[in-house]
């Protein structure tokens, strides 16, 4: 049992890029969520989702797609990464509603430079 | 102003010292509060969460709600090098919530030996 996984673990990119970041979780949990987060700003949520299929706007949602074809995994997309995307982006996941906790991933560490 | 407000030091005590950690919070709808910690590098793993009803203790650990002044707090006693970590305080996010948590910005804790 994994857990909630993220690949890449680091990544660097140049202005312009764009990108997928994966998030897998082997929980069988409905709700996934993807955050960001910077110094002084705490966690920001990004995009989640209730539900296979399903996708919802979080606080922070401009410059970023989100898709959930399957379950266990949620995409993250960057279509042209701009150096204020330059975060730490992690994802999470949560059975349902009736627990109260979030699990999350190791993150992803990416530079647009 | 941000639903949750949480001060992010750094704090740097000795160890043995007891370590309080605080936040304000502004929407009194859900009564429920988190804490998590989270390590150098890793994701965030939820160490507590309490109801609204007062405290709640679990080993070196107390978790306490002060609802007449929308106060959260952390209390970490015989604190120890391997607590060196940043605590962030969370609650259900406000309106229609689906699972969805408003974080502090998150306080970095360091213990020295």
């Amino acid at each position: 049992n994994a857990g909630v996984t993220q690949t890449p673990k680091f990544r660097v990119l140049k202005t312009g890029q764009s990108m997928t970041l994966l998030c897998a979780q082997d929980m069988n949990h409905e709700y996934m969520y993807w955050y960001r987060q910077d110094p002084g700003m705490g966690l920001r949520l990004i995009h989640y989702s209730v539900g296979e299929g399903t996708t919802a706007k979080g606080e922070v949602p401009d410059g970023y797609n989100v898709s959930r074809l399957k379950k266990q995994n949620f995409l993250l997309g960057l279509e042209s990464a701009a150096p204020s995307q330059t975060s730490v982006y992690f994802c999470a996941s949560r059975p349902g509603l009736r627990v109260n906790e979030q699990f999350f991933g190791p993150g992803t560490r990416l530079t647009v430079l | 102003q941000k639903e949750v407000e949480q001060d992010p030091g750094p704090l740097s005590v000795p160890e043995g010292a007891i370590v309080s950690l605080n936040c304000t919070y502004s929407n009194s709808a859900f009564q429920y509060f988190m804490w998590y910690r989270q390590y150098s590098r890793k994701g965030p793993e939820l160490l507590m969460y309490t109801y609204s009803s007062g405290n709640k203790e679990d080993g070196r650990f107390t978790a306490q709600v002060d609802k007449s002044s929308k106060y959260i707090s952390l209390f970490i006693r015989d604190s120890q090098p391997s607590d060196s970590a940043t605590y962030l305080c969370a609650k259900p996010a406000g309106g229609t919530s689906y699972g969805k948590l408003t974080f502090g910005q998150g306080t970095i804790l360091t213990v020295h030996p």
